[in-house]
């Protein structure tokens, strides 16, 4: 089963940063936050991930509490292109090969 | 950019077939990976794959379910004798390292089961 909880829908004004949050409290301190998305049916689409320093890239920024139970993806600037399920993922390792189990994720609605 | 390709994009048969959906990952990727995705749920792990052998399975991937590398750039998972239940949405992904790189995500084939 995941090992996140997420709140089932959001939404965000279009050019307003969207802010997803996600639960983790069982992480293990080994184990990787990972972020995607899905487009309708097409392939879940890597965003981001992080271990517990908050990283940031071309698409998002990642903010990991200090204790590390809790998430948040950030969107600076969405638009309406966005609108997605996004998914907060813990890596479940076991020996050479970590799997990324999905939940049911957060449905982002981006509004004009 | 680099992406992960799949073949075919959708795929009709019979109750009881043989179907075999076929991967070509990123090419200097070593860990592979498929799921699946019923229609209107949630994207389910099946089976990990790396050096030639399958790492993990899900309880899902039972005896009907194979994955192979039969020729170093293809990978393929094989569905038997197909069920209905097994109409899904087939995502293949690689990722270049094991523990913490990214998974890179085909756009899919969609299996439909008559």
């Amino acid at each position: 089963d995941a090992k996140t909880t997420q709140p089932p829908s959001m939404d965000c004004a279009e050019g307003r940063a969207a802010n997803l949050p996600c639960n983790h409290s069982t992480i293990s301190g080994n184990e990787y936050v990972y972020w995607y998305r899905q487009i309708h049916s097409q392939g879940p689409q890597y965003i981001i991930h992080g271990l517990k320093n908050n990283e940031t890239n071309e698409m998002a920024s990642l903010i990991i509490t200090e204790d590390r139970k809790s998430s948040t993806l950030i969107l600076p600037h969405a638009t309406l292109r966005d609108t997605a399920v996004y998914y907060c993922i813990v890596r479940v390792v076991k020996g050479s090969q970590g799997n990324l189990i999905f939940g049911k994720g957060t449905k982002l609605s981006v509004k004009p | 950019e680099p992406e992960v390709t799949q073949t075919p994009s959708h795929q009709v048969t019979q109750m009881g077939q043989e179907v075999i959906l076929r991967c070509v990952p990123i090419s200097n990727h070593l860990y592979f990976y498929w799921y699946r995705q019923i229609l209107g749920q949630k994207v389910e792990f099946l089976v990990s794959f790396y050096n030639n052998e399958i790492s993990e399975k899900s309880e899902i991937f039972d005896d009907q379910f194979s994955v192979e590398r039969p020729d170093g750039s293809n990978f393929t998972l094989k569905i038997r004798s197909t069920k209905l239940e097994d109409s899904a949405m087939y995502f293949c992904a690689s990722s270049r390292t094991g523990l913490t790189g990214e998974l890179f995500f085909g756009e899919g084939s969609r299996l439909t089961v008559l």
